[in-house]
């Protein structure tokens, strides 16, 4: 009973270095999202995926990848690490987008840019 | 633009009491809303979701009443326990794409840490 899976849990990254976080499903959900928060500021969405090959921006895209080749996985590639991205970061899947669609999210990858 | 608002940051409640977590929207468009609870070190987990062809959403101890006139919805805890002390997101989401929006997207509030006291 998996569910959301991401990894790792926590890293720590220097500024300018780049880094993948690992999301994967096993619920064949069609819709992948990568949130973030910060203290005070709710969750907020980074990029989002309605099924195999087709992904796009949400609210704060910038210094952000994602790709999606499978229905299971969906990595966000930080491609040069700043201390602005210091965030905690959760993955959320949901069987389809749009109203009802319960929308459930993995544990959560603290990231640290120092 | 925070078009999701929980204006209490935090509510302190005696067990068995009642807790009632309060959410403002701004956005019309918004059919679909969620609340989200989570505990440190811990995603988000769903809780309970009311439609906008509803006013009121119940599930156990947990009930949601949804006043679109007012855009304003809240939730219910009766009896609140200890381990309901959680950190509490209100979500909302639009039906569509339209401007300024994304498919499928939840608008977050700020949460509100609820506290349950014995």
């Amino acid at each position: 009973n998996a569910g959301v899976t991401q990894t790792p849990k926590f890293q720590v990254l220097k500024t300018g270095q780049s880094m993948t976080l690992q999301c994967a499903q096993d619920m064949n959900h069609e819709y992948m999202s990568w949130y973030r928060q910060d203290p005070g500021m709710g969750l907020r969405l980074i990029h989002y995926s309605v099924g195999a090959g087709i992904t796009d921006q949400g609210e704060v895209p910038n210094g952000y990848n994602v790709s999606r080749s499978t229905t299971e996985d969906f990595p966000l590639r930080l491609l040069s690490a700043a201390p602005s991205q210091t965030s905690v970061y959760f993955c959320a899947s949901s069987y389809s987008w749009g109203p009802g669609n319960t929308i459930y999210f993995g544990e959560g990858s603290w990231l640290t840019v120092v | 633009d925070q078009q999701v608002k929980q204006n209490s940051p935090s509510l302190s409640v005696q067990e068995g009491r009642i807790s009632i977590l309060n959410c403002d929207y701004t956005n019309s468009m918004f059919d679909y809303f969620l609340w989200y609870k989570k505990y440190p070190a811990e995603g988000p987990t769903f809780l309970i979701s009311i439609s906008s062809i509803k006013d009121k959403n119940e599930d156990g101890r947990f009930t949601v009443f949804l006043n679109k006139s007012a855009k304003h919805l809240s939730l219910h805890i009766v009896p609140s326990q200890p381990g309901d002390s959680a950190v509490y997101f209100c979500a909302a989401q639009s039906p569509r794409a339209d401007r300024g929006s994304t498919l499928g997207r939840l608008y977050f509030g700020r949460g509100t840490q609820l506290t349950v006291w014995p």
